[in-house]
């Protein structure tokens, strides 16, 4: 067990610029998760999928914001034309099933100039 | 929609103390609660989990038991140590598979 990989660990970017990052799950684990954490809050969900199917996406998710599993491996979340507003930890997770515990990987922090 | 509330920190503790840190929930369904740690320049672990109502949830001898009657799921230990120090949150998940958190509770634990 590797646990869940995420790089990078930060980016830095000015506005206006395209970010993609990258998450690898555990290896049997088949439902991979997107959350977005922002200081002194917990994180918040913004999309998962199962294998490579994208089950849910949250409000918080912009047309700005794309994820694909294309595989039903790693996943990557792209963000479009970066804002300010964009600056924070995206985490991944990932989990064997439905209702089973979510392991988290150690996140990428997003900077915005 | 699932929201979860849990004290505000930091709170700050001398080693040995007994910790509560209290967490309450609302959800449609019955959903499985967590607690997660998140240690200084670490990423989210799982500290322990309840599925079911009176289940009770234990590692690195902290406890939570699951209260349906009254929506918490309340994390305590009965001595805690400097090492403990972290930010804590308390998490669920209702029919949409995706976790719910709170805000986190910052625990500073002083010799």
């Amino acid at each position: 067990d590797t646990g869940v990989s995420q790089d990078p660990r930060h980016k830095i970017t000015k506005r206006g610029q395209n970010v993609t990052f990258r998450c690898d799950p555990i290896s049997e684990h088949n439902r991979l998760y997107w959350y977005r954490q922002t200081l002194g809050q917990g994180p918040e969900f913004l999309t998962y999928f199962q294998n490579e199917a994208q089950l849910e996406k949250s409000r918080l998710l912009s047309d700005r914001f794309s994820a694909e599993r294309p595989k039903g491996s790693f996943s990557t979340l792209e963000i479009q034309r970066t804002e300010q507003g964009d600056s924070a930890m995206y985490l991944c997770a990932s989990s064997f099933g439905s209702g089973q515990p979510q392991h988290f990987g150690d996140g990428t922090r997003l900077s915005i100039l | 929609g699932d929201s979860v509330t849990q004290m505000e920190g930091p709170v700050t503790l001398s080693e040995e103390a007994f910790l509560t840190i209290n967490c309450t929930y609302t959800a449609t369904g019955y959903p499985s609660l967590f607690w997660y740690v998140q240690y200084p320049g670490e990423g989210l672990q799982l500290l322990l989990k309840a599925t079911k109502a009176d289940d009770k949830g234990s590692n690195k001898g902290f406890e939570a038991t699951y209260r349906k009657e009254t929506t918490s799921f309340h994390l305590e230990k009965g001595s805690v140590q400097v090492s403990d120090s972290a930010v804590y949150f308390c998490a669920i998940t209702g029919g949409g598979n995706k976790l719910t958190f709170g805000t986190g509770t910052q625990l500073k634990v002083e010799l």
